[in-house]
């Protein structure tokens, strides 16, 4: 059974005060690792796939890593409108485009 | 790009009341459909995907069920509903194998 455990729970920063957020994943067959945005009262908002160990994408203040057993998605120098829930996900080989999630990771920047 | 419409936006439901969730979705075609639920600050449970008109399948055993009546249109109902129903519940589309499942906002139900 694919699972995928995010930590922290809950994140607070200062403005321009980078750090990471970590997802850690066990699947059987990894076809793709999922970042997704989620705002308050709102649907998941797509950020990034990763497919194999060693790829890094960027997006403005994010940058997500991932290795063979986990995703790092790492901000720097965050402001207040980056705060929201990160959520991970993976698919595996057999499951097409169906994802399984972590429980998010709740980011909090204040000014 | 693809646009996923669900509607109510929120719901108030007694118990052993019916429900129906509408999820319709536009700017693609023979798409794979999901419904998630997601409870407060926790992340998102799969309930259904459906890989074709009239073609279900169930994640997680419980009192809802779900049809999909027509190629974009995925529709999530109970014929009693319990309180611990209530949630989030969030429909999901994807078309090609590597692409990234595109969410609706979703339908926050509270059964009182």
């Amino acid at each position: 059974e694919d699972q995928v455990t995010q930590s922290p729970e809950a994140l607070r920063l200062q403005e321009g005060e980078s750090s990471s957020l970590n997802c850690s994943y066990t699947v059987s067959g990894l076809r793709g690792l999922f970042w997704y945005r989620q705002d308050p009262g709102k649907g998941p908002e797509f950020l990034f796939t990763l497919y194999s160990a060693g790829e890094e994408k960027e997006k403005e203040r994010l940058k997500a890593t991932l290795t063979k057993k986990e995703s790092f998605l790492h901000i720097t120098a965050p402001k207040p409108e980056d705060s929201a829930t990160y959520l991970c996900a993976v698919a595996n080989n057999n499951a097409g485009n169906m994802l399984t999630f972590g429980g998010g990771t709740r980011l909090m920047v204040k000014p | 790009s693809q646009t996923i419409h669900q509607w109510p936006a929120t719901l108030v439901q007694p118990v052993g009341s019916p429900l129906s969730l509408e999820c319709t979705v536009e700017g693609t075609s023979n798409p794979n459909l999901y419904w998630y639920r997601q409870a407060a600050g926790r992340g998102l449970q799969l309930l259904f995907y459906s890989v074709g008109i009239g073609q279900i399948s169930s994640e997680v055993p419980q009192n809802l069920s779900a049809s999909r009546p027509q190629d974009r249109q995925f529709i999530l109902s109970s014929k009693k509903l319990l309180l611990s129903d209530s949630g989030f519940y969030l429909c999901a589309s994807g078309t090609a194998r590597d692409s990234p499942l595109h969410f609706g906002n979703g339908t926050r139900l509270t059964v009182t």
